[in-house]
């Protein structure tokens, strides 16, 4: 099945910092999502972005589809933006079944 | 409702005894799906529903999981003789449409632990 690596799997900012965080895909995808799961375990959407780039706030993503990789990319990060990021693909013939990543870590300190 | 929601919240319950978790979702998605999520890991698929209907229940780990959504909306997600490894947080989430490729969301999960 379809593999999905996130990177780094930890993180730790002091606030005001910026980040990248990368999923790469070992396959062709029509659905791509970065998802921010709270330290209450609340699943929260940020970008429903199977490729090319959006932009919300502080946060932006791009996808680049060809070459299976998405990029997550947090500004002046604040202490709310704590929490673990998953990245999560769906195959083209599978539905709606998302697939997802380990998820990264981030810690933002004061 | 507003969102996704999923009761109760929190399951305690014994070796061997069933449980069921219980899923509404956003009025009007046709799709819903249910996942699990052990300590430190991502969410793993389980089953979906298209309608009334299993569209994928490949996830499902053994027959002591089965799920259903009898009429289209709520769903229920039945373990039968629960062991301890069945501990973890069951996310549950809609679409609007099924067919793939949109977004999906997530209820807040429910925490089963197995003792």
């Amino acid at each position: 099945g379809i593999q999905v690596e996130q990177s780094p799997p930890d993180l730790i900012l002091q606030e005001g910092a910026n980040s990248t965080l990368r999923c790469n895909f070992s396959d062709s995808v029509n659905n791509l999502q970065w998802f921010h799961q709270n330290p209450w375990g609340q699943l929260i959407n940020l970008f429903y972005i199977p490729s090319g780039t959006k932009q919300n706030g502080r946060l932006s993503a791009t996808t680049v589809a060809t070459e299976r990789y998405s990029l997550l990319y947090i500004s002046s990060s604040q202490t709310t933006d704590s929490g673990v990021y998953f990245c999560a693909v769906e195959r083209g013939n599978q539905g709606g079944k998302l697939i997802f990543g380990q998820g990264t870590e981030l810690s933002v300190k004061p | 409702g507003a969102g996704v929601s999923q009761t109760p919240s929190n399951k305690v319950t014994e070796k061997g005894k069933y449980v069921e978790l219980r899923c509404d979702p956003i009025s009007g998605h046709t799709a819903l799906y249910w996942y699990r999520q052990s300590l430190g890991q991502g969410p793993e698929f389980l089953i979906y529903f298209q309608g009334t209907g299993a569209a994928d229940d490949s996830g499902l780990p053994n027959d002591r999981f089965f799920a259903v959504r009898p009429e289209g909306s709520v769903s229920t997600l039945k373990i039968q003789r629960t062991e301890r490894g069945d501990s973890a947080v069951y996310l549950c989430a809609s679409s609007p449409g099924g067919k793939g490729g949109e977004t999906q969301y997530f209820g807040p999960g429910t925490r089963l632990l197995v003792l």
